[in-house]
């Protein structure tokens, strides 16, 4: 069974910091893994994905690294702006390494972005 | 190209009446993924369907609850005679064929239901 665990739970920074948010999976054996932003009463946006061929992607500001062996993956936030502020959310698929199917989701970081 | 389409936005129910929450997945997409979250609570999964197919139903509740992808028209998640535990934002996503090589799971903005 598939489990991930965010940390940290939340983060305040004051804007143009860069920061890391981080994101470790218990099952190894997965396809990909994907990063999603969800504002607070609102659905959620795919940020990145990354294959498991793959050990980073990247898009604008942001960078997710993926460490299969290990278990982790990060999500980097350069030059932080109040916009970002949002709950950030890392799913990794079901163990069994199908590449279709649930997704399990971490509790997710609530991250705050101050003027 | 639309998203993911859910409706209703908000849906209000009394207890022992019925809920239908309906989803339209993306254009060319053939997989359904519906996920529940509760109040302070992460995302579970609940089913995953392709056309007129369930595949994964593991994260469904036994009872009251089913799900259908058919073949025409969207996708529909019913719960039958809702109770207050069953309020939730109940999320749809979609993902395209298998043989597209591409899994991203694209989600559509969620249905709110409230049951007084």
């Amino acid at each position: 069974k598939q489990e991930v665990t965010q940390i940290p739970a939340a983060l305040s920074v004051p804007e143009g910091e860069n920061l890391v948010l981080n994101c470790s999976f218990t099952d190894s054996a997965i396809y990909n893994l994907q990063w999603f932003r969800q504002d607070p009463g609102k659905g959620l946006t795919s940020l990145l994905l990354i294959q498991s061929s793959q050990r980073e992607q990247t898009s604008g500001r942001l960078n997710a690294s993926l460490d299969k062996s290990s278990g982790r993956s990060t999500l980097y936030i350069a030059a932080s702006q109040p916009g970002d502020s949002a709950t950030y959310l890392c799913a990794a698929p079901n163990a069994g390494g199908t590449s279709y199917g649930k997704l399990t989701f971490g509790q997710g970081t609530i991250l705050t972005v101050h003027p | 190209n639309a998203g993911v389409m859910q409706n209703p936005r908000h849906l209000v129910r009394r207890r022992g009446q019925e809920a239908r929450l309906r989803c339209s997945p993306m254009k060319g997409h053939s997989h359904v993924y519906w996920y529940r979250q509760l109040p302070e609570e992460g995302l579970k999964f609940m089913v995953y369907l392709q056309k007129e197919n369930i595949i994964d139903e593991s994260g469904m509740p036994k009872e009251r609850f089913s799900a259908e992808f058919p073949k025409e028209g969207p996708s529909i998640l019913r719960i039958q005679q809702v109770v207050r535990g069953d309020s939730a934002a109940y999320f749809c996503a979609s993902s395209p064929p298998s043989t597209s090589g591409k899994n991203e799971q694209f989600f559509g903005p969620g249905t709110r239901l409230t049951v007084l």
